[in-house]
């Protein structure tokens, strides 16, 4: 029962690199959605989807692209990484139904842009 | 003003002690409620829903109070193992689609 899988753990960029965030559930979840969390910030919402096909942009889309091509797999692109993106990024699924859903999360990756 | 606001604390208190934590939500369309609890350097975990009624598990109590548009959650008998970052959930719902919003968090730190 592996749940969210996110990978890499950890990744250091050079600026100006591109590169893709893993995450892959194995719950069926209809919703899944990208977080960075940074220092005092909390966690911002950077894309979601609420189901195959279909994604949309939360707070923080800039610079990071997504696609949503099975209910599986979200992988998050960076398509030119900057020091600004340097944060732990979390993916995350839930049911998307009326009620108590809750979001289950991977354990993190932990991106340093330099 | 942010859809979900929290205290960032840190709230620093003695074992045993009782300590509660208040969340405002700004959409009043909200529709589900949690309690999630964050140690350093690890994923978010479900602490508990919070029901209109108010629930209750162990020495966790949540509330929620539509009318004033906040929730809240009461540890008593304060752990070490209670140190953490409490992060307020609030599904904004509608159109089919319920996506979580999360408060910024508020550091509990329990010391002996």
């Amino acid at each position: 029962n592996a749940g969210v899988t996110q990978t890499p753990k950890f990744q250091v960029l050079k600026t100006g690199q591109s590169m893709t965030l893993q995450c892959a559930q194995d719950m069926n979840h209809e919703y899944m959605s990208w977080y960075r969390q940074d220092p005092g910030m909390g966690l911002r919402l950077i894309h979601y989807s609420v189901g195959a096909g279909i994604t949309d942009q939360g707070e923080v889309p800039n610079g990071y692209n997504v696609s949503r091509s099975t209910t599986e797999d979200f992988p998050l692109r960076l398509l030119s990484a900057a020091p600004s993106q340097t944060s732990v990024y979390f993916c995350a699924s839930s049911q998307n139904r009326v009620g108590r859903t809750e979001a289950f999360f991977g354990q993190g990756t932990r991106l340093t842009v330099v | 003003r942010k859809e979900v606001e929290q205290d960032p604390g840190p709230f620093n208190v003695p074992e045993g002690a009782t300590v509660a934590f208040n969340c405002t939500y700004s959409n009043s369309a909200s529709q589900s409620f949690f309690w999630y609890r964050q140690d350093c350097r690890k994923e978010p975990k479900l602490l508990m829903s919070v029901y209109s009624s108010g629930n209750e598990d162990g020495r966790f109590t949540a509330q929620l109070n539509r009318a004033s548009q906040y929730i809240s959650l009461l540890i008593r008998d304060s752990k070490l193992s209670d140190s953490a970052t409490y992060l307020c959930v609030v599904n904004r719902g509608g159109g089919g689609s319920y996506i979580p919003t999360f408060g910024r968090g508020t550091s509990l730190i329990v010391h002996p």
